[in-house]
């Protein structure tokens, strides 16, 4: 069974701080994802990456970095949080490599739903 | 680009009745289609995908889709829901030539279905 685990499943955090969410899956899939999910807007990407050390912008990265230095762990970091980015917070993987990715499913975690007050 | 629009944003429904669940697309290349169910506080699992052939998709606890290439629609259905099924939807698009896409998806906004007795 493919596992995708998230670091926590609630986190609560002062505006400013710097804030760590991490993601690890176990299938070695080449693929991560960086989603936010918010009522009404679906889900959003905000970075990914497609090996180690390597990663692309989404749609909505401003105010987000990633790290990938192990192929199975993928990490978002919100280097100053903002009220604005309090959400649910979901990292997904699939394989593939550039071109081949398509008709692969990605495979979701549990979430992280972040508060920032 | 692509972009996704799922036409309900909530749909109420009881015990044992029919349930459509709407979804129109948009791409200027072919796609592949997927449709997603969230269950309460849990991430995302794939229900099923057309990636080519037979229009008609079946995906697991009696969901199928149907796609339909003229009118850009990839609609849910069901004949007949369970109490188990209220849970959120998403639709969601990938592009299905190689390129950079690494198997990025575009969601919808989501339709949350609930399934009263």
């Amino acid at each position: 069974d493919v596992k995708v685990t998230q670091s926590s499943r609630y986190l609560v955090k002062r505006t400013g701080e710097k804030v760590f969410l991490e993601c690890v899956q176990d299938m070695d899939h080449e693929n991560m994802f960086w989603y936010r999910q918010d009522p009404g807007l679906g889900l959003r990407l905000i970075y990914f990456s497609y090996d180690v050390k390597m990663k692309e912008k989404g749609d909505i990265p401003e105010g987000y970095s990633v790290s990938r230095e192990k192929k199975e762990r993928f990490s978002l970091i919100l280097e100053s949080a903002s009220t604005n980015q309090t959400s649910m917070y979901l990292c997904a993987s699939s394989f593939g490599h550039r071109g081949t990715s398509g008709t692969y499913e990605q495979y979701f975690g549990p979430g992280t739903r972040l508060t920032v007050t | 680009a692509q972009s996704v629009t799922q036409l309900d944003s909530q749909v109420p429904v009881f015990e044992e009745a029919p349930v459509e669940l709407r979804c129109n697309y948009s791409s200027s290349v072919s796609v592949y289609l997927f449709w997603y169910v969230q269950y309460p506080n849990q991430g995302l699992q794939l229900l099923l995908k057309y990636l080519s052939g037979s229009t008609l998709v079946k995906g697991i606890n009696g969901f199928e889709a149907e796609f339909n290439k003229s009118q850009t629609s990839f609609h849910l259905r069901k004949p007949s829901v369970h109490i188990s099924d209220t849970a959120e939807y998403f639709c969601a698009v990938r592009p299905n030539a190689g390129g950079t896409s690494y198997g990025k998806l575009t969601f919808g906004q989501g339709t949350i279905l609930t399934v009263h007795p």
